[in-house]
């Protein structure tokens, strides 16, 4: 069965701080995406990053960086110089090679970034 | 840009009632979704839709039905709501397998069901 580890329940830092979010996962299958979804007050998730099972680059996007290592069953993000519209709830999920995008959520990580 | 509506962004009903919850998207994706989100629990799959009048179960489909009878339209049924069933109610649609990746779920902005 495929599970996603989030084991911080909440994090605060002060602006400008960097802070990681872990994300560990369980999957038996060999092609499988792993991802990272944004959830501001608002409510609605945003997409944020794709990984396949394939490509273990890390890949930075501005302020947001994720490294994916096989070898540990991890997918971390990590936010540099954390700013105040970064506070929200962060989830990580796994898909296994369905073609139908049926994610296993973790239980999120709560972001506090105060000014 | 996708935009996925729910027909309702707070929603209160009592035990027994049947609670129907609607979702509407506009970029004619084959795949929709519907999850709930519980604290501690993260989200969880009810059901999803792969095409018109298709439907699979998902990880909690106890208590719970579905109805995609157009392609753009997702509904969740609650037969009989009860308290346990108290949550917010997310939605999601994406294209289907057969493009190439750069498909992610788009959700929509949840509707908070309670149930008294």
């Amino acid at each position: 069965a495929q599970k996603v580890t989030q084991a911080q329940t909440e994090i605060s830092v002060v602006e400008k701080e960097d802070v990681t979010l872990d994300c560990v996962y369980e999957t038996r299958d060999t092609t499988y995406y792993l991802f990272w979804y944004k959830q501001p007050p608002s409510g609605e998730l945003v997409f944020l990053i794709r990984r396949n099972s394939f490509d273990e680059q890390n890949e930075i996007s501005g302020r947001y960086s994720w490294n994916f290592q096989k070898s540990t069953s991890s997918f971390n993000f990590t936010i540099t110089a954390s700013q105040v519209v970064d506070s929200a709830v962060y989830f990580c999920a796994l898909s296994e090679d369905t073609g139908f995008q049926k994610l296993v959520f973790g239980t999120g990580t709560r972001l506090l970034v105060s000014p | 840009d996708v935009k996925v509506t729910q027909s309702s962004r707070y929603l209160v009903k009592r035990t027994g009632e049947k609670v129907f919850l609607e979702c509407v998207q506009d970029m004619d994706h084959e795949n929709m979704f519907w999850y709930r989100q519980d604290p501690g629990l993260g989200l969880r799959l009810i059901y999803f839709s792969y095409d018109v009048k298709m439907k699979e179960k998902g990880d909690i489909p106890e208590g719970y039905s579905v109805s995609r009878e157009k392609k753009e339209r997702f509904s969740l049924i609650l037969e009989s709501a009860s308290t346990n069933q108290t949550s917010m109610y997310l939605c999601a649609s994406s294209l289907a397998r057969t493009i190439p990746m750069n498909s992610p779920l788009h959700f929509g902005n949840g509707t908070r069901l309670t149930v008294t």
